[in-house]
């Protein structure tokens, strides 16, 4: 079974709106990462937030984590119609295969201008 | 510098026929993933190479598929007497070294359709 689910599954939103995205994950993780996919620049990394943080900004870009909940949420502030994409939230595996990533199956974004 | 490159972009092959899936990572990168992500799905892990090491083919979903990676670079998908059910995008990635920690870089990816 996957390890992240996200949620909403697609989010249709005006230009200038923000944007929140959510991701549910069933096991311990070291991190958790947020990735973008589009069809002009294919899967992109986003952001990375270790498991002892509670909060991350990177631009327009502010994901947090409750370990406690196993929950992330991930949101674009003042959104473009660029922002369109399907949104990835993906976590360790498991302790042990710290390398393997487990993604959830996305959340379809659409940005009307 | 160069990204991560596979080839081909699109692959179209009869049910049975064997097809092979090459992605070079980047240079200096120990660590390499390939995945497959279905229609309007989230990736899958298929396999991991680092280094010298023996790879995790702990997802690869039949003995039908199979990877290698030479001389620590390029790295070749290989699916025997394909079925409909392998068609779906291939991703391969690389990452500085064989951690979550670090970023993944992924390729554009290969189409395979299985008629």
């Amino acid at each position: 079974s996957q390890q992240g689910e996200e949620d909403p599954q697609a989010l249709s939103i005006q230009e200038g709106e923000n944007a929140t995205m959510n991701c549910s994950y069933k096991t311990s993780i070291n991190n958790l990462q947020w990735y973008r996919q589009n069809s002009g620049r294919g899967l992109v990394h986003l952001i990375l937030i270790r498991s002892n943080e509670r909060e991350k900004h990177s631009g327009r870009l502010r994901v947090t984590l409750d370990t406690s909940k196993k929950s992330s949420s991930l949101l674009i502030t003042a959104s473009r119609a660029a922002d369109t994409a399907s949104y990835f939230c993906a976590t360790d595996a498991n302790m042990d295969s710290s390398y393997k990533l487990i993604f959830g199956s996305g959340t379809r974004l659409l940005v009307r201008p | 510098g160069a990204g991560v490159s596979q080839s081909p972009s699109n692959k179209v092959t009869e049910k049975g026929k064997d097809v092979e899936l090459r992605c070079d990572p980047i240079s200096g990168h120990t660590a390499l993933y390939w995945y497959r992500q279905s229609l309007g799905q989230g990736l899958e892990f298929l396999i991991y190479f680092q280094g010298n090491s023996a790879p995790d083919k702990s997802g690869l979903p039949s003995d039908r598929f199979s990877a290698e990676r030479t001389g620590g670079s390029v790295s070749t998908l290989t699916i025997q007497r394909t079925q409909q059910e392998d068609s779906a995008v291939y991703l391969c990635a690389s990452s500085l070294q064989g951690s979550s920690y670090n970023e993944q870089f992924f390729g554009p990816g290969t189409r395979l359709t299985v008629l």
